[in-house]
């Protein structure tokens, strides 16, 4: 079965530092992965995607995020990261079989000043 | 201006009430969704809509009823409301059903029932 692993509920840096959030996904076939953002109090954002070709994407807000397919993965990252960034992210599968995303449960990021 | 509007932002309902959750979006989107985030599982989705049409639902209950009377618009029908059904509804939208498109989330309906 289709499913997308976010490992780590919770992650704490300090402002300044590199941040790389896992996911990793278990489908057969070519993925869209996709990466969202969820502030405090807010919706949820769009943050990148992956449909296909390079294997790193870029996205809005400095992130950005590399598919790994050797090991299905597909982890985020920013450098340095900003008191502003925190939030909850989420990652999501779309396998294309009923065009649903399968979300990951999210880690919550914290970055201190 | 906010492009997806759901109303209300926070709703308080005693057990076996009935409520309507509204959603209206001006992106012009072909296609919306109903999702569920609540504390203890990942974002749940319930039910898309493309053109009007319902195309997938992954709502176990009957209780959950969604409503497009025109394309911009998707509201959920809740009956028989239960504490269990508390969470964040979360209505969104894209420019077509899946594939690659890009999500387009509403600032969320919170959702509590007693």
């Amino acid at each position: 079965a289709q499913s997308v692993d976010q490992p780590d509920a919770h992650v704490t840096l300090y402002e300044g530092a590199s941040l790389e959030l896992r996911c990793s996904y278990s489908y057969s076939a070519a993925p869209y992965l996709f990466w969202y953002v969820q502030y405090p109090g807010q919706s949820l954002q769009f943050l990148l995607k992956y449909i296909t070709g390079d294997a790193v994407v870029k996205g809005t807000k400095g992130f950005e995020a590399e598919f790994r397919k050797s090991n299905s993965s597909f982890n985020l990252k920013k450098s340095p990261a900003h008191w502003s960034d925190s939030a909850k992210y989420f990652c999501a599968l779309e396998t294309g079989s009923n065009y649903q995303l399968i979300w990951g449960s999210g880690t919550k990021l914290i970055i201190k000043p | 201006d906010p492009k997806i509007i759901q109303k209300p932002k926070y709703l308080v309902a005693v057990t076996g009430s009935e409520k309507i959750l509204i959603c209206e979006q001006y992106l012009g989107h072909n296609a919306m969704y109903w999702y569920r985030q609540s504390a203890k599982k990942p974002l749940e989705f319930m039910f898309s809509y493309s053109y009007q049409k319902l195309m997938d639902n992954q709502t176990a209950s009957s209780r959950f009823q969604p409503q497009s009377s025109k394309k911009n618009h998707l509201d959920l029908q809740i009956t028989a409301l239960k504490p269990d059904d508390s969470a964040t509804y979360f209505c969104a939208s894209s420019q077509d059903r899946g594939g690659q498109n890009t999500l387009y989330f509403g600032a969320g309906t919170r959702l509590s029932v007693l």
